[in-house]
């Protein structure tokens, strides 16, 4: 089946610092990755759809310039949080789609980001 | 706006009986609809999908069923057990826009 990898799986940064977060298709070629954070005992918030070759399409109210998406093969993307503050401190998962629209996503194991 | 909603935080449910998880939303214009079971600090892990044009997706000891015209999907569990226990999601999209908008989720505990 489609397997994801998602590294690292915890990371903890001091504010001020840059964090970078791998996603990578490992089975199949995912030409559209979406990068998740979600909060304690929320949902899943889509923070971004990253397409292999071009720009990042962000949702409202997500910082482009904080949070930069790279999707630069079709099996790998990447979410570097830049200038990391404590309220960035979230556990951030990705997921790949997998054509066609019935393979599904499938899902990162998620990282957990402490800044201090 | 929550376009696709739990209203149930949380479900407990003995072993070997039912479990129904609820799901609402409200763009007219979502034709895929997933399930996905989540444990603390892991990925969602895909259950049971079912397209727009169904009203009933059966896969094993889990079935979800839509309600187009009253925009709600249910998932069923039978029988549940133990191991059921975690977090689900439901989640949707519109095929052309890919992305999927996710409920809050539900906690399913299962009792022995």
């Amino acid at each position: 089946g489609a397997v994801v990898s998602q590294h690292p799986s915890r990371v903890i940064c001091k504010s001020g610092t840059s964090v970078k977060i791998e996603c990578r298709s490992l089975d199949f070629q995912a030409t559209t990755m979406f990068w998740y954070r979600q909060f304690p005992k929320q949902s899943l918030m889509l923070m971004a759809t990253s397409n292999e070759g071009s720009k990042a399409t962000y949702e409202q109210g997500v910082e482009k310039d904080k949070f930069l998406i790279n999707h630069a093969s079709l099996t790998l993307s990447t979410l570097t949080v830049t200038s990391a503050h404590p309220e960035d401190s979230s556990f951030y998962i990705c997921s790949a789609l997998r054509q066609p629209l019935t393979y599904g996503y499938t899902f990162g194991s998620g990282t957990r980001l402490t800044v201090v | 706006d929550q376009q696709v909603k739990q209203n149930s935080p949380s479900l407990s449910v003995q072993e070997g009986r039912i479990s129904i998880l609820n799901c609402d939303y409200t763009n007219s214009m979502f034709d895929y609809f997933l399930w996905y079971k989540k444990y603390p600090a892991e990925g969602p892990t895909f259950l049971i999908s079912i397209s727009s044009i169904k009203d009933k997706n059966e896969d094993g000891r889990f079935t979800v069923f839509l309600n187009k015209s009253a925009k709600h999907l249910s998932l069923h569990i039978v029988p549940s057990q133990p191991g059921d226990s975690a977090v689900y999601f439901c989640a949707a999209s519109d095929g052309g826009a890919q992305k999927l908008v996710f409920g809050q989720g539900t906690r399913l505990t299962i009792n022995p």
